[in-house]
């Protein structure tokens, strides 16, 4: 596609719940990043896919929270028994394998946990 | 990655050039200089990087000192639209790790 594609563009799920939020990367592009961005703070690096190699998952929180990513296509980031800490943008980018002009990024997914 | 420095808040003219430092001064010879900026509820979206040589592309000009231990970020003639958080990002290129993005400047125009 033209762009990164992020759905939902907003979800409000309750305390304890499940959630699974998706990522459309560029079509080509082999990297794909997940960050978190809390209300008034900086990004928060999550986890990493570089075409078929191992993810880089060192910026997970919790085990909480896991990824998946289908060769070099959609992503989905799950986040299990969500707390209200949780609560934020998640933004998804993707960029060619070496990322040398930079990431293009999604609009993100704003969760609220209530 | 090298921690970059930047202040935490400027304001600027509408239609002056913006000026935006930043401090690297632990940069490794390997390291780009990258700039990318956040308009309140999107995403972070890339502007410029660079080497050694100074950059210039449609959005902006990529300044950067002799001994790359500093950048400025100019935006030739701001407008309200580039209000923003701007990220300076120092990065080895050419192995698709992640960026680490500090705090930024928010950088306010003013009419």
């Amino acid at each position: 596609g033209a762009g990164v594609s992020q759905s939902p563009s907003n979800k409000v799920t309750e305390k304890g719940k499940d959630v699974e939020l998706r990522c459309d990367p560029i079509s080509g592009h082999t990297a794909l990043y997940w960050y978190r961005q809390r209300l008034g703070q900086g990004l928060e690096f999550l986890i990493y896919f570089q075409g078929n190699s191992a993810p880089d998952k060192s910026g997970l929180p919790s085990d909480r929270f896991s990824a998946e990513r289908t060769g070099e296509s959609v992503s989905t980031l799950t986040i299990q028994r969500t707390q209200q800490e949780d609560s934020a943008v998640y933004l998804c980018a993707s960029s060619s394998q070496t990322g040398l002009y930079g990431y293009t990024f999604g609009s993100g997914t704003r969760l609220t946990v209530v | 990655d090298a921690k970059t420095t930047q202040p935490t808040s400027m304001d600027c003219a509408e239609g002056r050039a913006a000026n935006l430092p930043c401090n690297h001064s632990t940069i490794s010879g390997n390291e780009y200089v990258y700039w990318y900026r956040q308009i309140h509820s999107q995403g972070p979206q890339y502007i410029i990087h660079g080497l050694k040589n100074n950059e210039t592309n449609e959005m902006a000009s990529l300044i950067i000192t002799e001994d790359r231990k500093s950048s400025t970020l100019i935006l030739p003639h701001a407008t309200l639209r580039d209000t923003a958080v701007y990220y300076c990002i120092v990065r080895v290129a050419n192995t698709g790790n992640q960026f680490y993005f500090g705090t930024g400047t928010s950088l306010t125009v003013i009419p």
